[in-house]
C-alpha cells in the first residue's frame, strides 16, 4: 500500500527555537496533505489542509504564523513550528491523499513527537 | 453532540474473544474509515467503506448507510490487537476527516 513517511520521528528542542517536520509520500503523488496534532489520550485534531502549490487552509484557532506549512511539491509537505514553547509539545501526524485517483483513501505518517524544553 | 460517536470508549477482552466496536455518525458522508493506533503513535488505515462489508484477515468492517452506523469486528482476538481504534468519516462535502474519540482496546492473554 501507499506509504507516507515523517522526519524526524522525535525531536527535542529548546524554547524559542523553530522546528521543521517533513512529511513525504513515497510512492504516490499527494495532491492534498493534512497536518494533525494529538494530545495524550485524545483523538487527532486537524490543524491545516495543504494543497500542492497553494497556501494551506488552517482550522479555526490554529495560528498560521506559528505553524508554517509548505507544500511545494507533490511528495513533500513541511510543518515548521516557529518560536516553540513547551505548550507546543505534542504528537504531530501528517496524512496524504491523492485526489487525482478520485479515491478517498487517506494514508497516515508515523508521527513526530515534539518536546519543547 | 459530536458528529462521530464511538462505543465503547474502553474495552478489555480475553484472548480469543469476539470483539465489536461501534461507530455512529450524524452527517452525510462519502466514506468511513477505521484506523488503528498502537502505543508509540503510528496510525494504520484498516478499512475504508462506503457501503456493505469488508474483511481482512480477522478484521471485519460493516456499514449501514441508512442507519448511519458502522461496526468493526475482531474475531479470535489476540493481545497484539491491543490498540486504539478510531472511526473517521469523510464528509459528503469537503476534503477532511472527522474523527471519533477512539476506543481503547486491551486484549489480555
Amino acid at each position: 500500500g501507499a506509504v507516507v513517511s515523517q522526519h524526524p520521528s522525535w525531536v527535542i528542542c529548546k524554547s524559542g527555537t523553530s522546528v521543521k517536520i517533513e512529511c513525504r509520500s513515497l510512492d504516490f503523488q499527494a495532491t492534498t496533505m493534512f497536518w494533525y496534532r494529538q494530545f495524550p489520550k485524545q483523538s487527532l485534531m486537524l490543524m491545516a489542509t495543504s494543497n500542492e502549490g497553494s497556501k494551506a487552509t488552517y482550522e479555526q484557532g490554529v495560528e498560521k504564523d506559528k505553524f508554517l506549512i509548505n507544500h511545494a511539491s507533490l511528495t513533500l509537505s513541511t510543518l515548521t513550528v516557529t518560536s516553540a514553547h513547551p505548550e507546543d509539545s505534542s504528537f504531530y501526524i501528517c496524512s496524504a491523499r491523492d485526489l487525482w485517483t478520485n479515491n478517498n483513501e487517506q494514508y497516515f505518517g508515523p508521527g513526530t513527537r515534539l518536546t519543547v524544553t | 453532540k459530536n458528529e462521530v460517536e464511538q462505543s465503547p470508549q474502553n474495552l478489555t477482552a480475553q484472548e480469543g474473544e469476539f470483539i465489536t466496536i461501534n461507530c455512529s455518525y450524524s452527517v452525510g458522508i462519502s466514506a468511513l474509515h477505521w484506523l488503528q493506533q498502537h502505543p508509540g503513535g503510528g496510525i494504520v488505515s484498516l478499512f475504508m467503506l462506503s457501503s456493505g462489508k469488508k474483511k481482512h484477515g480477522r478484521l471485519i468492517a460493516t456499514i449501514n448507510i441508512q442507519e448511519k452506523h458502522s461496526s468493526l469486528h475482531i474475531t479470535a482476538s489476540h493481545p497484539r490487537d491491543s490498540a486504539v481504534y478510531i472511526c473517521a468519516v469523510d464528509m459528503e462535502y469537503g476534503n477532511k476527516l472527522v474523527f471519533g474519540a477512539g476506543t481503547i482496546l486491551r486484549v489480555k492473554s
